[in-house]
């Protein structure tokens, strides 16, 4: 059973930093794209960005909102997926989950139950 | 970048009655490898997204087969042939076609 599971959330203050992880089981993690998507409370799903798979030179991309102060990286000897967020932003504020994306070579559907940030003075 | 968009955005519909959902591209969203990357996902009342329909029209394991999904190009649809209560909540498409990613507004399923 494919499993994802979110950790790392809580308050930060504006212009500091989080770490998000999602621990994956129950399918071949390395070989599956990873997406991070957030969601406001009250609002639609925002995509964040995507990581590739290490035969694909682990490329990642970025929503422009989020672009040069979120990364996302993995561990494939860990199944985990990373997320991290710098110079946050009241903006940021949502809940992020990690979501299996769907390739050419993998189309398994997968998403966690979320983690919530929260960015606060 | 593509966006997504979706009508209508709210969908009252009674009880064992069919429900439809349309999703628009501003752009194809056939991949160079052949594949459309158009699927659909369903979020209940407090609880996290789950996806219902991959690439167009193929169910995931464990969805009714009540939902079906069709399509191509830039025009799909979400069909829901006869809506149960466990169907109310918002209904998604997204595309992962293009970088970046995008998902529609949503659409709002409750009963009438």
């Amino acid at each position: 059973e494919v499993q994802l599971v979110e950790s790392g959330g809580g308050l930060v203050k504006p212009g500091g930093s989080l770490r998000l992880s999602c621990a994956a089981s129950g399918f071949a993690f390395s070989k599956a794209w990873m997406s991070w998507v957030r969601q406001a409370q009250g609002k639609g799903l925002e995509w964040v960005g995507r990581i590739k798979i290490k035969s694909d030179g682990v490329t990642t991309d970025y929503a422009a909102p989020v672009k040069g102060r979120f990364t996302i990286s993995r561990d494939d000897s860990k199944n985990t997926l990373y997320l991290q967020m710098n110079s946050l932003k009241t903006e940021d504020t949502a809940v992020y989950y990690c979501m299996i994306e769907c390739s050419s070579t993998i189309c398994l559907p997968g998403w966690g139950q979320g983690t919530p940030v929260t960015v606060s003075a | 970048d593509v966006v997504m968009t979706q009508s209508p955005l709210s969908l009252p519909v009674t009880l064992g009655q069919p429900a439809s959902i349309s999703c628009k591209s501003s752009q194809s969203l056939v991949h160079s490898d052949g594949n459309t990357y158009l699927h659909w996902l369903q979020q209940r009342p407090g609880q996290s997204p789950r996806r219902l329909i991959y690439k167009v029209s193929n169910r995931d394991s464990g969805v009714p087969d009540r939902f079906s999904g069709s399509g191509s190009g830039t025009n799909f649809t979400l069909k829901i042939s006869r809506v149960e209560a466990e169907d109310v909540g918002i209904y998604y498409c997204m595309q992962s076609t293009h970088s970046p990613r995008a998902f529609g507004p949503g659409t709002k399923v409750d009963i009438k």
